[in-house]
């Protein structure tokens, strides 16, 4: 049973420019959360998705932006990228809080 | 508005021994539940243990324990017999409006601790 996938690995992309990040969820999952996790800090929560829908978003500009799609994958939108936004993206899936959200392994994203 | 606090960034402990990394949160909802992960320097966050804030006793899975006291609002992890693997960074996060069995809501995690297990 694949856990959460994401892709890609590692991205390096240049001020301005815009990024996509992709999120497969565990298999029987339906809800999708992307948080942002700079160098030594803990996550911040940037939105969730669930039955295609943003359910909740955190205190990230509208840069960011996103996609969940019938199969529950999601995709993460990045608009005009800054150094700031220089971080480790985590994806995470979820059914039943008291399983805990299983978190995929992130991307690496460089802004230069 | 939700705040979790870890004020250990960093502990050290001995191989097979018992090490407890604090946690404390701040919220004003009654219902809640409280999470602890693991991030090994891989980057992924695995999950370990959950208490709900109406769960009467503390959660236990294997080696992992919550120490919970809800008038003191903390949330401490206890690892017993610490091994060589157990060294990585550990996050207590919530997620308030917890109904035990959704999982509606952001987490909000702490900064983490870093545990370094010797040998």
């Amino acid at each position: 049973d694949a856990g959460v996938t994401q892709s890609p690995t590692h991205l390096i992309k240049t001020r301005g420019q815009q990024v996509t990040l992709r999120c497969s969820p565990k298999s029987g999952h339906d809800t999708v959360s992307w948080y942002q996790q700079a160098l030594g800090q803990g996550p911040q929560f940037i939105f969730q998705y669930y039955e295609e829908e943003e359910r909740q978003r955190g205190n990230f500009p509208d840069r960011f932006s996103g996609h969940q799609f019938p199969n529950y994958s999601s995709e993460l939108n990045v608009n005009a990228l800054l150094l700031g936004d220089s971080a480790l993206y985590l994806c995470a899936s979820s059914f039943k809080v008291r399983l805990g959200e299983y978190f995929g392994p992130g991307t690496r994203l460089t802004v230069l | 508005a939700q705040k979790i606090t870890q004020t250990q960034p960093g502990m050290f402990v001995q191989e097979k021994e018992a090490v407890t990394l604090d946690c404390t949160y701040d919220t004003s909802d009654p219902s809640y539940g409280l999470f602890w992960y693991k991030q090994p320097s891989s980057g992924e966050m695995i999950f370990l243990i959950y208490q709900g804030s109406y769960d009467q006793q503390n959660a236990t899975e294997g080696r992992y324990s919550l120490n919970f006291q809800k008038a003191r609002k903390s949330a401490n992890l206890v690892i017993s017999a610490s091994q060589l693997g157990d060294s990585a960074m550990y996050f207590c996060a919530m997620r308030e409006g917890d109904a035990g069995g959704t999982s509606y809501g952001k987490l909000t995690f702490g900064q983490g601790t870093i545990l370094t297990v010797h040998p």
